[in-house]
C-alpha cells in the first residue's frame, strides 16, 4: 500500500525548533518529489515546501523560507522538515505529500497524504 | 489571501450536477500551469480527485470531471450524492515577481441538499 506518515507535531513556544519526519513507503520513493503542506484551523492548506525525488531540488513559500528547511534520506525513504523560529502563525496541521506529475514540476500535484501532524505555537 | 478565487459555495439536490470555478490569473493559470483539483471531509486529509487539469486518478468515479480554458478551470460533479459534501479546492501554480510557488485556491463546500 502506497502512504505516508507524518510524525514531530507537538506544542512549542515562539521562536523555538521542531522538526517533522515523514515515512513514505509502498512506491519507489526516490523517483518522486516530497512536499509538505499545512492548514492552519479553519483555513485552507497552504504549500511549504517541495524537495525533488533525486536532484535535491528545494522550494519554499515565501512564509517560511529562510526559517524552514526540508531534506531528504532515500535509503530510509524519510523527508523531513526542520522548523526554526516559528511563531504563532505557523501553528496548523503539517501534511506530508507524495508529488504527481511527469513533466517540468510546476505541473506537480499531490496524490497520496498523510494523516497530519499537528504543530502548535503558543507561549 | 490565495491568488486562486472559488465561490464560497454551491449547493444542489441528490442526483444534480454542480460545478465550481476556479479563477486565477496570468502568472499562475493563465500562464498555463495545470490545475489540480483535491476533496477534503473534515478532520481528513485533502484527497486529489483531478490532476493535471483533466485527469482522474484511479479509483475516482467518472461522476467528477475537470476541465480549463484561459485563466480558470472548473471542476464538475454529476449524480451528486451524500457523500461529495466536502471541502474542494483547486491548486495550481503560480510565478510572478514577487515570488513562485503552488497555491491553493480558496476553498469551496458543497452542500447536497
Amino acid at each position: 500500500e502506497v502512504q505516508v506518515l507524518e510524525s514531530g507535531g507537538g506544542l512549542v513556544q515562539p521562536g523555538g525548533s521542531l522538526r517533522l519526519s515523514c515515512a513514505a513507503s509502498g512506491f519507489s520513493f526516490s523517483n518522486f518529489a516530497m512536499t509538505w503542506v499545512r492548514q492552519a484551523p479553519g483555513k485552507g492548506p497552504e504549500w511549504v515546501s517541495l524537495i525533488g525525488g533525486s536532484s535535491g531540488y528545494t522550494q519554499y513559500g515565501g512564509s517560511v523560507k529562510g526559517r524552514f528547511t526540508i531534506s531528504r534520506d532515500n535509503s530510509k525513504k524519510m523527508v523531513y522538515l526542520q522548523m526554526n523560529s516559528l511563531r504563532a502563525e505557523d501553528t496548523a496541521v503539517y501534511y506530508c505529500a507524495k508529488g504527481k506529475g511527469s513533466g517540468r514540476r510546476e505541473d506537480y500535484g499531490m496524490d497520496v497524504w498523510g494523516q497530519g501532524t499537528t504543530v502548535t505555537v503558543s507561549s | 489571501q490565495s491568488v486562486l478565487t472559488q465561490p464560497p459555495s454551491v449547493s444542489g439536490a441528490p442526483g444534480q450536477r454542480v460545478t465550481i470555478s476556479c479563477t486565477g490569473g496570468s502568472s499562475n493559470i493563465g500562464a498555463g500551469y495545470a490545475v489540480h483539483w483535491y476533496r477534503q471531509l473534515p478532520g481528513t486529509a485533502p484527497k486529489l480527485l483531478i490532476y493535471g487539469n483533466i485527469n482522474r486518478p484511479s479509483g475516482v468515479p467518472d461522476r467528477f470531471s475537470g476541465s480549463k480554458s484561459g485563466t480558470s478551470a472548473s471542476l464538475a460533479i454529476t449524480g451528486l450524492q451524500a457523500e461529495d459534501e466536502a471541502d474542494y479546492y483547486c491548486q495550481s501554480y503560480d510565478s510572478s515577481l514577487s515570488g513562485s510557488g503552488y497555491v491553493f485556491g480558496t476553498g469551496t463546500k458543497v452542500t447536497v441538499l
